[in-house]
């Protein structure tokens, strides 16, 4: 059982390069999420997908797009990387009673 | 503004001591909170959690106390084991509306042999 995978686990982009995140959960989960994890920050919602066909912007959508592509997966978009996209991006899905379960991240380099 | 605080950034124990790791929030409208544990290079993985209906809720080593009042919760392993040593984050949510996560900035828990 894989439960979220992220691809890619690590990526380099120059300034003003566009690129994907995938995001896939096999456990049929109604809900998913992308976060970013910065040091000394903890963990901030970027977009949000409560069901499949719906997106909603979290507290650091800008820079940032996101597809929810069926029910079990869930992609983030940056369009023109920039420096401060420089972070470890992780996807989640939701089971019940607010519990959510992480893939392993995306570690991403804007240089 | 942060609404799930995590004031020790990091906390060293002795192997088989307890472990008390702590976290504050200031949104009443929070009830229901969550510790995850993570690893370098992993994603965060849940550990247990709390509904506001409990002030205590047990799981093996693992026990999480929260004080509506003082809008605190702390989370005792109790003992430490080398293998616990990793971050801690702390999460609270509202069951109404759109349900969604808030961290904590995370405490680094080492266990020393």
């Amino acid at each position: 059982n894989a439960g979220v995978t992220q691809t890619p686990k690590f990526q380099v982009l120059k300034t003003g390069q566009s690129m994907t995140l995938q995001c896939a959960q096999d456990m049929n989960h109604n809900s998913m999420y992308w976060y970013r994890q910065d040091p000394g920050m903890g963990l901030r919602l970027i977009y949000y997908s409560a069901s499949e066909g719906t997106t909603d912007k979290g507290e650091v959508p800008n820079g940032y797009n996101v597809s929810r592509l069926n029910k079990r997966e869930f992609s983030l978009r940056l369009e023109s990387a920039a420096p401060s996209q420089t972070s470890v991006y992780f996807c989640a899905s939701r089971a019940g009673m607010g519990i959510q379960y992480f893939g392993a991240g995306t570690r991403l380099s804007v240089l | 503004d942060q609404q799930v605080k995590q004031n020790s950034p990091s906390l060293s124990v002795q192997e088989g001591r307890i472990s008390i790791l702590n976290c504050d929030y200031t949104n009443s409208m929070f009830d229901y909170f969550l510790w995850y544990k993570k690893y370098p290079a992993e994603g965060p993985t849940f550990l247990i959690s709390i509904s506001s209906i409990k002030d205590k809720n047990e799981d093996g080593r693992f026990t999480v106390f929260l004080n509506k009042s003082a809008k605190h919760l702390s989370l005792h392993i109790v003992p430490s084991q080398p293998g616990d040593s990793a971050v801690y984050f702390c999460a609270a949510s509202a069951q109404t509306g759109a349900n969604n996560l808030f961290f904590g900035t995370g405490t680094r828990l080492t266990v020393i042999p």
